[in-house]
């Protein structure tokens, strides 16, 4: 089955410029992840949705970061006045949550977005 | 929560076993410990879940001590296609917190 997609997979942006990024997790997870990858480093939690509702946004390394879900299945996450140390390779990660007793701790990852701020 | 801990890099040779641990000291209760395999240019993949004990799979072996505040990796027989990073992130359903991961190059 189709995995987690995001567009675009490059994003090039003047410093200053907004951006948005876009995930599409498989069909019917209810867990929803963004992650930073910076070069040569572990990917950092960013933000935590189950289904439409935020539940952590904890990692969100300034107010010039928001993320989205409004219908529990795409999200969006959005950079507004990028900076260069914005650079970095944004990841979005989907799970099936819980299912009555169970659940599922495995994360699907997408290929990620490349953001270059200039 | 706190981050793991890896060796940076390793080099192995096909068809040898490979071990990489990790050290997770301040895991919480609740957490389980998961291994995840990054390619370049990819997100990364899950390998193997444990809470303690040693679990197994198709691709490889986890062991937990009974303290939990280390894992290890075992990959049998690598290939030069196991070139990778490989991470060992703590947390739970609502968040993983990854190292900076140990880089495994396998040489012919």
């Amino acid at each position: 089955g189709a995995g987690v997609s995001q567009s675009p997979r490059y994003k090039v942006a003047k410093r200053g410029q907004d951006v948005a990024l876009r995930c599409d997790p498989i069909s019917g997870h209810v867990s929803l992840f963004w992650y930073q990858q910076a070069l040569g480093q572990g990917p950092e939690f960013l933000t935590y949705f189950q289904n439409e509702a935020q539940l952590d946004k904890s990692g969100l390394p300034s107010d010039r970061f928001f993320a989205e879900r409004p219908e529990g299945s795409v999200s969006t996450l959005k950079i507004q006045r990028t900076q260069q140390e914005d650079s970095a390779v944004y990841l979005c990660a989907s799970s099936a949550g819980t299912s009555g007793r169970i659940t599922y701790n495995e994360q699907f990852f997408g290929p990620g977005t490349r953001l270059t701020v200039l | 929560l706190a981050k793991t801990t890896q060796p940076i890099s390793m080099d192995s040779y096909e068809g040898q076993e490979v071990n990489i641990t990790c050290s997770h000291n301040n895991i919480a209760t609740n957490d389980y410990i998961t291994w995840y395999q990054q390619f370049p240019s990819q997100g990364p993949r899950f390998i193997i879940q444990g809470y303690k004990t040693k679990v197994t799979n198709e691709v490889a072996s986890l062991f937990i001590p009974a303290d939990r505040k280390s894992s290890t990796l075992s990959l049998p027989r690598v290939s030069l296609s196991d070139t990778a990073v490989y991470y060992c992130p703590t947390g739970g359903y609502n968040k993983l917190i990854f190292g900076a991961g140990t880089r495994l190059a396998v040489h012919p």
